[in-house]
Order: C-alpha cells, then sequence, then structure tokens
C-alpha cells in the first residue's frame, strides 16, 4: 500500500532562512509519481512539482529545490531564502501507476515571520 | 483558461438534510477527483472518474456518498443524511487524463458545515 509521512507537523523560519521540508514515502510498485503542493492561507492547493521515479534528477525552480533519492524513499523540498508569501501548508503526495487515488501526506505547515 | 470551480463555497446544514456539491473541471481534462479535507487534517482520498465512469469508489467513507458525471464534464457529489462528522471542505480536481503522470488541478473547495 502507498504512504507518504511528513514528520513535520509545523515549522516556523525568520524570512531570508532556508528551510527543508521532508518527504518519506511507501510503494511497492516501481513506477510512481511524487508530488508536492502548496495550500496557502486562501485554501486553495497550488500544484508545486512532479516527480516519477525513473527520474531521479534533483529539481531547482528559483527558490525552491527538491531531492529525490529512491535509495532512502524520500523526496524533500528545500526553500532558500524564505519569504513570508511562503507561508502556508506543504503537501507532498505519492501515485502509484496502477492505482488512480494520490495519497497525501498530513502536511507540514510553514511559518515565515518577517 | 479557467481553472477548477467548485459551488457553493460554503455550504451550512442540518443534520440528516441531503447536500449536493458540484464540480466544473477544466475544459478537456478526462480525469475528475473528489476529496476531503477535515480541519488541519491532510486529503482523503474519495473516488475517481475517468471520463463518465468511476472505476474507483474505494475511498466512500459510507453508503451516504455517492457522486456522478455526466456529459464527461461537470461532476456532482452527494451526501444523504449528513452528519456532524461530514463537516469538511470538499476539494474537486481535474487532470488531463487518468494516467497518474500528471498533475491534479484542485478547485477552491465547498466548506460544508452539519450543524
Amino acid at each position: 500500500a502507498q504512504k507518504v509521512t511528513q514528520a513535520q507537523t509545523e515549522i516556523s523560519v525568520v524570512e531570508k532562512e532556508d528551510v527543508t521540508l521532508d518527504c518519506v514515502y511507501e510503494t511497492r510498485d516501481t513506477t510512481y509519481y511524487l508530488f508536492w503542493y502548496k495550500q496557502p492561507p486562501s485554501g486553495e492547493l497550488v500544484f508545486l512539482i512532479r516527480r516519477n521515479s525513473f527520474d531521479e534528477q534533483n529539481e531547482i525552480s528559483g527558490r525552491y529545490s527538491w531531492n529525490f533519492q529512491k535509495s532512502t524513499s524520500s523526496f524533500n523540498f528545500t526553500i532558500t531564502a524564505s519569504q513570508v508569501v511562503d507561508s502556508a501548508v506543504y503537501f507532498c503526495a505519492l501515485s502509484e501507476a496502477r492505482v488512480n487515488d494520490m495519497r497525501f501526506g498530513a502536511g507540514t505547515r510553514l511559518t515565515v515571520k518577517p | 483558461g479557467a481553472g477548477v470551480s467548485q459551488s457553493p463555497s460554503n455550504k451550512v446544514t442540518e443534520k440528516g438534510k441531503d447536500v449536493e456539491l458540484r464540480c466544473d473541471p477544466i475544459s478537456g481534462h478526462t480525469a475528475l477527483y473528489w476529496y476531503r479535507q477535515s480541519l488541519g487534517q491532510g486529503l482523503e482520498f474519495l473516488i475517481y472518474f475517468q471520463g463518465n465512469s468511476a472505476p474507483d469508489k474505494s475511498g466512500l467513507p459510507s453508503d451516504r456518498f455517492s457522486a456522478e458525471r455526466t456529459g464527461g464534464s461537470v461532476s456532482t457529489l452527494t451526501i444523504q443524511r449528513t452528519q456532524q462528522e461530514d463537516s469538511a471542505v470538499y476539494l474537486c480536481a481535474s487532470s488531463l487524463t487518468g494516467v497518474n503522470a500528471y498533475e491534479q488541478y484542485f478547485g477552491p473547495g465547498t466548506r460544508l458545515t452539519v450543524t
């Protein structure tokens, strides 16, 4: 069965600090997809990134970067030089190729203080 | 283009009443998903549609919950005889196809409060 664990329930940082959000997943499939979504205070989930299981290349997009390591079943998300606007709940999610649901972690609430 | 829309945005209902929640996916997206997010919790998968058919209903919490999708577009989630534990935000998402390689785009949700 697929499972996603986000052990950090809440993180609070001061603006300009770097912060890493952890995501550990479990799956028996060899083909699967990992996602990160952001849910700002407005409530609407915003897609950030998708990664398939065959692509372990890390990705950087502006201040955001993702570290995918199959050896540790982790897909961690780092925000560099955090800003107040980064304050949100961040969800990691896993989807297996053979099923049609997406399993979300419990989310990490990030608060960036000015 | 327009994103996923949901209506109503808020719904307050009395225990025991039936409610209908509507989702209008992004045009051209064949896959549609319903999730439930209880206060401070993660997302709970409810049901998935590919076109008009629902190959996966495994997430529906009870037989009081049902969903349909007509014309491969708009979907309605119906909760009969609502209970207080049904209070949550109900989120709808759509994706290009049901192949999970594609990201899901979420609507703003319907906040349901059962009194």
